[in-house]
């Protein structure tokens, strides 16, 4: 079935640097979401995006954060800086239409 | 506030058993409710919607899920229970109108014994 794409798997970063978070969402796909999940706990709804723009986002989805597609490309979650609270798995998700959402396999993104 | 609450973290049983998962859900208007499964190392696959309509809805892997209005309930259903169930599964929530944003539950461990 469709795959949604999310690279690296694992990343390391230390405190106060940036990263970027890449997902290769399913090609004919117009909507696009991040959701955070924090060991144990539940995945919690960061942001969505469409047609260029966020349509809504959460009160997890810091200053700090920000989201972006250039060209049709990657989506991107970008954390700049980062803080240790950010440590957890990073879910990518697209769909062609509100409704069936597709997921990644997310990214654990560890801040040390 | 709309939440979803998933209130049994494990369960187990023996193949060949009947399986309900349980899900309530917290929302003022009328919800989307969604079913998706998680195996291990895997991403999270959809598995059946509730949208409008008849309240029983038939999903992928022979899964069907109720809705019942009346104790705000999506529970999740299969019969019988397969090994290969073994997953973890996710209730969710989506706002109507439109903001395709879910609200998911913590999830429920199911262990199939075969």
């Amino acid at each position: 079935g469709p795959k949604v794409l999310q690279i690296p798997s694992h990343q390391i970063i230390d405190m106060g640097q940036m990263v970027t978070l890449n997902c290769d969402p399913v090609s004919n796909h117009l909507y696009f979401y991040w959701y955070k999940q924090i060991l144990g706990q539940q995945m919690e709804f960061l942001v969505n995006f469409y047609n260029g723009k966020v349509m809504e986002k959460s009160k997890l989805f810091k200053d700090q954060f920000s989201v972006e597609r250039p060209d049709g490309s990657y989506f991107t979650l970008k954390i700049q800086p980062t803080a240790l609270e950010d440590s957890a798995v990073y879910f990518c998700a697209s769909s062609l239409r509100v409704g069936e959402v597709f997921f990644g396999k997310g990214t654990r993104l560890t801040v040390v | 506030a709309q939440s979803v609450d998933q209130p049994d973290a494990h369960v187990t049983l023996s193949e060949g058993a009947s399986l309900e998962l349980r899900c309530s859900y917290s929302y003022s208007a009328a919800p989307y409710l969604f079913w998706y499964v998680q195996y291990p190392g895997q991403s999270l696959q959809f598995l059946l919607k509730y949208i409008t309509g008849d309240t029983v809805v038939k999903g992928t892997k022979g899964f069907e899920a109720e809705f019942r209005k009346s104790n705000s309930s999506f529970n999740l259903k299969k019969s019988p229970a397969h090994w290969s169930d073994s997953a973890k599964y996710f209730c969710a929530l989506e706002f109507q109108g439109g903001s395709a944003k879910l609200i998911f539950g913590e999830g429920t461990k199911l262990t199939v014994s075969s």
